[in-house]
């Protein structure tokens, strides 16, 4: 049974600091997204990564994917205040399944 | 535009009372998805349509039904309501290009939450 864990579960940091979001999955995947949720919103699609070794950057945002130690990153850097949210992963395996993580709250402080 | 659309977005209904959700998709993807998400909790898929095929999630409760009348709309139906069924339900959808090939992304909607009084 594919299963994701996500490290930290919350994440208070200030502004113009650099961290990083863990994202460990149990068996093979052959996919996994990274997504944002706000407040009493929807979940809004960041990034897919469907090979090892992909990099992908959006802003201040970069998630990156090793399959062999099955492990998805998401990387901040120099926060700001907009980026507060709760982040996502999820992998998936097979044809439709997609298995979330327990979501990591992220809070940047000015 | 929005490409995932779920009605209504908020949803009051009594204890007991059935209730159904809507989801429209003009994606024209082949799979349809429902999940639930409680509050500070990661979503959990109930069930999903591929084409037209059913696959119920095993844990997901009889008290929870779906219909997919066409590719583009979804439904879903709570039966009786629990207090415990107060939740955000999210669609989403994705294209497969033939069954156990890669998804595409997946698209959400913007969620239904649901209140049981």
């Amino acid at each position: 049974e594919l299963k994701v864990e996500q490290n930290p579960l919350f994440l208070s940091m200030q502004e113009g600091k650099n961290y990083t979001i863990y994202c460990n999955y149990s068996t093979t995947s052959d996919r996994l997204y990274w997504y944002r949720q706000d407040p009493g919103k929807s979940l809004e699609s960041l990034f897919v990564l469907l090979s090892n070794g992909a990099v992908k950057q959006e802003g201040r945002l970069m998630a990156s994917l090793d399959t062999k130690a099955r492990l998805s990153t998401l990387h901040i850097t120099a926060a700001v205040h907009d980026l507060s949210a709760t982040y996502f992963c999820a992998a998936g395996r097979g044809a439709q399944k997609l298995v979330f993580g327990q979501g990591t709250r992220l809070t940047i402080n000015p | 535009d929005a490409m995932v659309i779920q009605n209504p977005r908020y949803q009051v209904t009594q204890f007991g009372k059935p209730v159904t959700l809507s989801c429209s998709q003009t994606l024209n993807h082949n799979v349809m998805y429902w999940y639930q998400q409680k509050s500070s909790q990661a979503p959990k898929l109930l069930f999903h349509y591929y084409d037209k095929d059913f696959n119920n999630e095993a844990d997901t409760p009889d008290n929870f039904q779906s219909r997919r009348p066409n590719t583009s709309f979804c439904f879903l139906d709570i039966r009786s309501p629990g207090l415990g069924d107060a939740a955000m339900y999210l669609c989403a959808t994705s294209r497969t290009a033939a069954r156990g090939a890669m998804n595409t992304e997946a698209f959400f909607g913007q969620g239904t939450r649901l209140t049981v009084v």
